[in-house]
């Protein structure tokens, strides 16, 4: 059965960093691509970030390049968001999620889902 | 970026009820379409992917179609537990991946 824990969220000031992390389970980790996608209070679902199998191909909505960093650790099956100089347009539920198709690189369907934690941005 | 509409914002149904849900692409995906249901403060969940393939596990009042730019999701007799947000996503365009802004399907 897949599991995906997210941690890392909290309440954070502008301009402030944090590090999400999202540790899987009941599947093969190093086999499928994975992504960040947030919701911000009463709004609706935005991508935000893709990782591939190896970690070599990464790709950002252009809200986060620059600022956001995602990685992952095959090894302890985890997936990373380095989330840098935030601002209150930041705050968000924000989940991971497993692709759905193996090896994809260039498609998403977001097959499976964490929890989400919760970024808030407020002096 | 490719622009995902759907409509209507929010439907009112009652059980057994038979509703339609229609998402619009600004350009071609082919059948790079997937559609979630969200409830309050839970994540989302797959209900179909490319288009009309079911997600496993999902009942099949749930139905998916269309191809291109147009695609309909249809329950075929709402639930109580159907009462929820659902949102499309084209996966087809390497990125971003965007999502329509969501249809509420209330009593």
């Amino acid at each position: 059965q897949v599991h995906l824990v997210e941690s890392g969220g909290g309440v954070v000031q502008p301009g402030r960093s944090l590090r999400l992390s999202c540790e899987a389970s009941g599947f093969s980790f190093s086999n499928y691509a994975m992504h960040w996608v947030r919701q911000a209070p009463g709004k609706g679902l935005e991508w935000v970030a893709f990782i591939s199998t190896d970690g070599n191909n990464k790709k950002y909505v252009d809200s986060a390049r620059g600022r956001f960093t995602i990685s992952r650790d095959n090894s302890k099956n985890t997936v990373y968001l380095h989330l840098n100089s935030l601002t209150s347009e930041d705050t968000a539920v924000y989940y991971c999620a497993k692709d759905r198709f193996p090896h994809t690189d260039y498609n998403a369907v977001f097959e499976h889902w964490g929890q989400g934690t919760l970024v808030t941005v407020s002096s | 970026d490719i622009q995902m509409t759907q409509s209507p914002s929010s439907v009112s149904a009652s059980v057994g009820d038979r509703v339609t849900i229609t998402c619009r692409a600004s350009q071609g995906i082919g059948t790079w379409l997937a559609w979630y249901q969200q409830k309050p403060g839970k994540a989302p969940k797959l209900l179909i992917y490319s288009a009309s393939r079911l997600q496993s596990g999902v009942p099949s009042r749930f139905s998916g179609s269309g191809s291109g730019t147009d695609f309909i999701l249809t329950i075929s007799s709402l639930q109580s537990e159907d009462f929820a947000t659902y949102y499309c996503q084209q996966g087809d365009s390497f990125p971003p991946w965007t999502f329509g802004q969501g249809t509420k399907v209330e009593i």
